[in-house]
C-alpha cells in the first residue's frame, strides 16, 4: 500500500478521445503532482498543486488539463493527444512543497 | 540540457558488497538532494535526502554524500543485497522552488550472488 493510488493502472485511447487520469492519496498530504516518464528519459514534471492551487505549470500543452478538487484528489484530464504522449503518467504528493514526494505506481497510458 | 546527470545507466554489484551510484548536477542554486528507489511497474520510492549544510547523511545500509564544490553527490549502499536490485534516481531542488524537482535519469543496479 503505497497511500498514493492511481487509476487506471493502463489507458489506450485514440486520439480523438477523452479521459482522465485519476490520483488519491490518503497520507493527509498537502502538496500532488503530476509527473511524465517517458522511455529512457528522466521524469519530467507537469503539474504541482499546493493546497489544492496550482503553483508549478511545467510549459504543458493544452490538450492536458489537470484539476485538483481538493487535497486528496488530482485529475489529469486528456484531449486530443498525440503518439509523443504514449508515456508513464506518475502521481505523487508531499506533506509540503518542501518535503519528499510519495509516488503512485502510475498509469501507462498508449496512444493509438 | 540535463541539470541533474547519472551518466552510469547501469552498474552490477556482489551480494555483500558496496554499491556506489553517483549523480552530478550543474545548477549552483540546488540545496536539497534526494535519492529514490524503483522497481519494475511500481512508482519511485524515496530512501533518503540531504540538504546542502551537511555533506553527510546516513539512514541504516545507506549514506548519501554531498561534495558541493564538485557539484556532485552519490548513494553508498553497504552491504548490497539482493533486494536492493532496482533503478535508483537522483533528484534535485532548490528551496526557492522547493516543489520543483529535477530528477536523473537512472541507474539499474543489478545485485548478482
Amino acid at each position: 500500500e503505497t497511500g498514493v493510488t492511481q487509476t487506471p493502472r493502463h489507458l489506450v485511447m485514440g486520439m480523438t478521445n477523452k479521459k482522465s487520469l485519476k490520483c488519491e492519496q490518503h497520507l493527509g498530504h498537502n502538496a500532488m503532482y503530476w509527473y511524465k516518464q517517458s522511455a529512457k528519459k528522466p521524469l519530467e514534471l507537469m503539474f504541482v498543486y499546493s493546497l489544492e492551487e496550482r503553483v508549478e505549470n511545467n510549459s504543458v500543452p493544452s490538450r492536458f488539463s489537470p484539476e485538483c478538487p481538493n487535497s486528496s484528489h488530482l485529475f489529469l484530464h486528456l484531449h486530443t493527444l498525440q503518439p509523443e504522449d504514449s508515456a508513464l503518467y506518475l502521481c505523487a504528493s508531499s506533506r509540503t512543497a518542501l518535503g519528499p514526494q510519495h509516488f503512485g505506481d502510475g498509469t501507462r497510458l498508449s496512444i493509438l | 540540457d540535463q541539470q541533474v546527470k547519472q551518466n552510469s545507466p547501469s552498474l552490477s554489484v556482489q551480494e555483500g558488497r558496496i554499491s556506489i551510484l553517483n549523480c552530478d548536477y550543474t545548477n549552483s542554486m540546488f540545496d536539497y538532494f534526494l535519492w529514490y528507489k524503483k522497481y519494475p511497474a511500481e512508482g519511485p520510492t524515496f530512501l533518503i535526502s540531504i540538504s546542502s549544510i551537511k555533506d553527510k547523511n546516513e539512514d541504516g545500509r545507506f549514506t548519501v554524500f554531498l561534495n558541493k564544490s564538485a557539484k556532485h553527490l552519490s548513494l553508498h549502499i553497504v552491504p548490497s543485497q539482493p533486494g536492493d536490485s532496482a533503478v535508483y534516481f537522483c533528484a534535485a531542488s532548490g528551496y526557492s522552488s522547493a516543489s520543483k524537482i529535477i530528477f536523473g535519469s537512472g541507474t539499474r543496479l543489478s545485485i548478482r550472488p
